[in-house]
């Protein structure tokens, strides 16, 4: 069965950096986009950007634009997002997502906390 | 860039009809989609391609759209339907992605 496995919970201080991950398994990595969608606390989903796997193209929302980026191992069948400069505002859920073929954000990781606290 | 506007709330008793609309600032020309997420969880999608059902989503969810609306429709609500819904779609070039900003199902 797919499954999207997210690392575990972050706490960063402002203007730090993290790295969090998504370990896909129960289908072949490279055909789907993986896309980052997060969640601040009692608030709507934001999507930040996707990564379409097979040949790394990236699009990201524009407010994020310059502080997210995407990547890729497809050895190890596992996406990343990065997101720098770290603002309070951006303590959230983040969650990666299967977006399958015209069928939406059909699979979607544990979601992964992450805390920005001085 | 397209934005999708929900009400944030709506409420019905057990066993009345749900209706949720999703407002697009332009008609995108692209598909919607629709989400529930309880509390706690992550989404998980609920209607694709406007209108049709994932395997496994009960009868009772449907989608539908007209001019730049779309709505979920929940008939027969139950208690476990109790939750937030959100709609999706992307941008006409189909190079982004948006949500809209959610609604608070409760089942009174």
């Amino acid at each position: 069965q797919v499954q999207l496995l997210q690392s575990g919970p972050e706490v960063k201080k402002p203007g730090a950096s993290v790295k969090v991950s998504c370990r896909a398994s129960g289908y072949t990595f490279i055909s789907h986009t993986i896309s980052w969608v997060r969640q601040a606390p009692g608030q709507g989903l934001e999507w930040m950007g996707w990564i379409t796997v097979y040949n790394g193209h990236t699009n990201y929302a524009q407010n994020l634009q310059g502080r997210v980026t995407v990547t890729t191992d497809t050895s190890a069948s596992t996406a990343y997002m990065e997101l720098r400069s770290l603002r309070s505002d951006d303590t959230a859920v983040y969650f990666c997502a299967r977006e399958g073929h015209i069928r939406g954000f059909d699979y979607w990781g544990q979601g992964t906390l992450v805390t920005v606290s001085s | 860039s397209s934005e999708l506007t929900q009400p944030p709330s709506v409420s019905v008793s057990p066993g009345q009809t749900a209706r949720i609309t999703c407002s697009a600032d332009a008609l995108p020309k692209q598909y919607f989609y629709w989400y529930q997420q309880k509390a706690g969880q992550a989404p998980v999608v609920v209607i694709i391609k406007d209108s049709e059902r994932p395997s496994g989503i009960p009868e009772r969810f449907s989608g539908s759209s007209s001019g730049t609306t779309v709505t979920l429709t929940i008939s027969g609500v139950q208690a476990e339907d109790e939750a937030d819904y959100y709609c999706q779609s992307a941008d006409s070039s189909g190079s982004y992605r948006v949500f809209g900003g959610g609604t608070k199902l409760t089942v009174l």
